[in-house]
């Protein structure tokens, strides 16, 4: 079965400092993935997606997730946190023909000033 | 602005009772979702629609209905509300209904049930 696990929960990074959200999935075939933010009381924003080719895909915001159907990993990361970054973020796949996401449990980024 | 209107954005409910959430997109967009999100689980899919006229069950679809009667519009009914159902409800919508859509989300309804 199609899965989606964010191992950490909660992360906490100064501002400025680089930041690597985990992802990992299990999906049969080749997957599309997704990354998606979710301000306080907001709903989610696209941040980025990777269907195919390049395995280095840029977002918005500064963002970028790399694929590696090796470890069955999208990590996203960013070389220099804002404080406007703080927020949950959600991993999902896509699965199947019916466009339903598969999403991971959320990681809560906090940032330090 | 184009978008997903959620209505009501709050609301709190007596268990038993009945509760329709609306969703109106006006993006034309032909799919449209339900998901749920609760701490520690993220999003979980309730219903979706591929097209007007058609639905489907999604991850945890039991205590909930929905209906497609156009493309615009995809309410979602508990028809005896309980308090495992107090989540935050998120309709959401794409182009089409394939796993590399993009979906667009509303700013979500929080329900409570006591």
């Amino acid at each position: 079965a199609q899965s989606v696990t964010q191992p950490d929960i909660h992360i906490t990074v100064s501002e400025g400092a680089s930041l690597e959200l985990r992802c990992n999935y299990s999906y049969g075939a080749t997957p599309y993935l997704f990354w998606y933010v979710q301000s306080p009381g907001q709903g989610l924003q696209l941040l980025l997606k990777y269907f195919s080719g390049d395995t280095l895909v840029q977002g918005i915001k500064g963002f970028e997730a790399e694929f590696k159907r090796s470890q069955s990993s999208f990590n996203l990361r960013k070389p220099s946190v804002h404080w406007s970054d703080a927020a949950e973020y959600f991993c999902a796949v896509g699965a199947g023909p019916t466009g339903k996401l598969i999403f991971g449990q959320g990681t809560t980024l906090q940032v330090k000033p | 602005i184009a978008g997903i209107t959620q209505a009501p954005t709050s609301q709190i409910l007596a268990a038993g009772r009945r509760m329709t959430l609306r969703c109106t997109q006006d993006m034309r967009h032909n799919a449209m979702y339900w998901y749920r999100q609760d701490l520690g689980l993220g999003l979980r899919l309730i219903h979706y629609s591929n097209t007007a006229g058609t639905t489907g069950k999604g991850e945890v679809p039991d205590g909930y209905s929905v209906s497609r009667a156009n493309t615009d519009d995809f309410p979602l009914t508990l028809a005896s509300a309980v308090p495992s159902q107090t989540s935050v409800y998120f309709c959401a919508s794409s182009v089409g209904s394939s796993g590399a859509n993009v979906l667009t989300f509303g700013a979500g309804s929080r329900l409570t049930v006591l």
